[in-house]
């Protein structure tokens, strides 16, 4: 059974780096064709897809945001993480990871089969 | 890279179907055979219900469909049901090798 779950800061403030923290279950980011991603969705709003992750260390990011996050992995802890500098409040979210489709290594879909139940991230002074 | 367009909102009654279309470009959802649809009830993660256009998850009922012609993909969802009540999201691989979600739409079951 997969499961990810995220954990963070509930809380931090302008300018400050926020670092979150992905850790799931029932897969191995050294399996080929497995990527995580993160994505995000202020209150009231649409989802935003921030960054992925691939089991070969391939990494995308969102344009917009590109020059403020950091994605890795942790192997040996079945984690991902995320690291996003300079929050402002427009960055108060869910943050959501999620696990990318996939069959093998040479066949995955670009949509996410099973996600965390977010963490809520609020950026105020 | 902007959001994949769709409609605010749709409704329909019990049994019927209805459409929720979603509007990208070339550089997207024309280009790539990867668009996927999210159902998200309020407060809850979303779950996908396409992917790579019209295909279903197992566990996803055969009343959910997805198609796209040109640079535009759709829902479909027939013999709606209370249940079906909730957000609705499109997403798409982009050239930059990213992804892209639409603004979603609220689908009211009246």
């Amino acid at each position: 059974q997969i499961t990810l779950k995220e954990s963070g800061p509930t809380l931090v403030k302008p300018t400050q780096t926020l670092t979150l923290t992905c850790t799931f279950s029932g897969f191995s980011l050294d399996t080929g064709g497995v990527a995580v991603a993160w994505i995000r969705q202020p209150p009231g709003k649409a989802l935003e897809w921030l960054a992925l992750i691939s089991w070969d260390e391939d990494k995308r990011y969102s344009p917009s945001l590109k020059s403020r996050l950091t994605i890795t992995k942790d192997t040996s802890k079945n984690q991902v993480i995320l690291v996003m500098t300079n929050m402002d409040p427009v960055d108060t979210a869910t943050y959501f990871c999620a696990h990318r489709i996939y069959f093998n290594s040479a066949y995955y879909s670009e949509a996410f089969d099973l996600w965390g139940l977010g963490t809520l991230v609020t950026v105020s002074s | 890279q902007s959001a994949l367009t769709q409609p605010a909102s749709v409704s329909g009654s019990p049994g019927q179907s209805i459409t929720i279309s979603c509007a990208g470009t070339s550089r997207d959802v024309g280009g790539y055979h990867y668009v996927s649809w999210y159902q998200q009830p309020p407060g809850k993660a979303p779950q996908v219900m396409i992917y790579d256009v019209s295909n279903r998850p197992a566990g996803v009922s055969n009343r959910f469909s997805g198609s796209k012609s040109g640079n535009t993909a759709s829902l479909t969802i027939s013999g709606l049901q209370a249940e079906d009540e909730a957000d609705y999201y499109c997403s798409s691989y982009t050239t930059s090798s990213t992804l892209v979600f639409g603004g979603g739409t609220k689908l009211t079951v009246l």
